[in-house]
């Protein structure tokens, strides 16, 4: 069993629906990611968090470090946020980080 | 965005063949990553530097190795590339561990014939 676990693996939605991803994980953590990965593969960092709630634009992130699990919410969902998101954990070490194998989503018009 | 560049971007080799992948950056931070992508893993970690000439092994080091005599450059090498090797490789840097974002490189494009 991975680390990090992604669900769904794969996610279609029509554009203005809210999506939600989630992530759980098996280890102790100091901070969890959130990362996109464009079609054309660039990544970038979305969120980081270790607590509560984070926003920014339409996307939401939360963390229930209890529960082990963490959830990406997409507001009014548009094409353009058709991508690979990725969710990653740093361990209490904190030197690294173990990736999810990512979730991708499609967003039709 | 970091600056933060990859070189080659794309590169076709035979197997048996020595590699050689630069990272590139201009932003200071002391810690560099070297990661592979393949389909069905997450990324994954090759090695890793805390800073000039300290280097550690990530998760999946076997037939890699690494360098970095500069603060700005983290080079990663396979010394007789091998068809499973077939990767992308993605570099990122961050100014602080984990518990910090990290920056990502565009991705080196890597096929071993």
């Amino acid at each position: 069993k991975n680390e990090v676990e992604q669900s769904p693996q794969n996610l279609t939605a029509q554009e203005g629906e809210f999506i939600t991803i989630n992530c759980s994980y098996s280890v102790g953590i100091s901070a969890l990611h959130w990362l996109q990965q464009h079609p054309g593969g660039g990544i970038v960092s979305l969120f980081m968090l270790s607590s509560g709630k984070k926003k920014h634009g339409r996307l939401i992130a939360t963390i229930n470090i209890q529960e082990k699990h963490s959830s990406l919410h997409i507001t009014a969902s548009h094409p353009r946020d058709s991508a690979v998101y990725i969710c990653a954990v740093s361990g209490t070490s904190g030197s690294r980080l173990t990736f999810g194998e990512g979730t991708q989503l499609t967003v039709n018009p | 965005d970091a600056g933060i560049t990859q070189s080659p971007r794309h590169k076709v080799t035979e197997t048996g063949t020595p590699v050689t992948l630069r990272c590139h950056q201009t932003e200071n931070h002391r810690y560099m990553y070297w990661y592979r992508q393949d389909p069905g893993h997450g990324l994954r970690l090759i090695h890793y530097s805390y800073g000039v000439k300290d280097t550690d092994k990530g998760e999946v080091s076997d037939g890699y190795s690494v360098s970095r005599s500069k603060t700005e450059d983290f080079l990663l090498t396979l010394e007789s590339a091998t068809s499973s090797q077939t990767s992308v490789y993605f570099c990122a840097i961050s100014d602080q561990a984990g518990t910090h974002t990290q920056y990502f490189g565009p991705g080196t494009r890597l096929t071993v014939l």
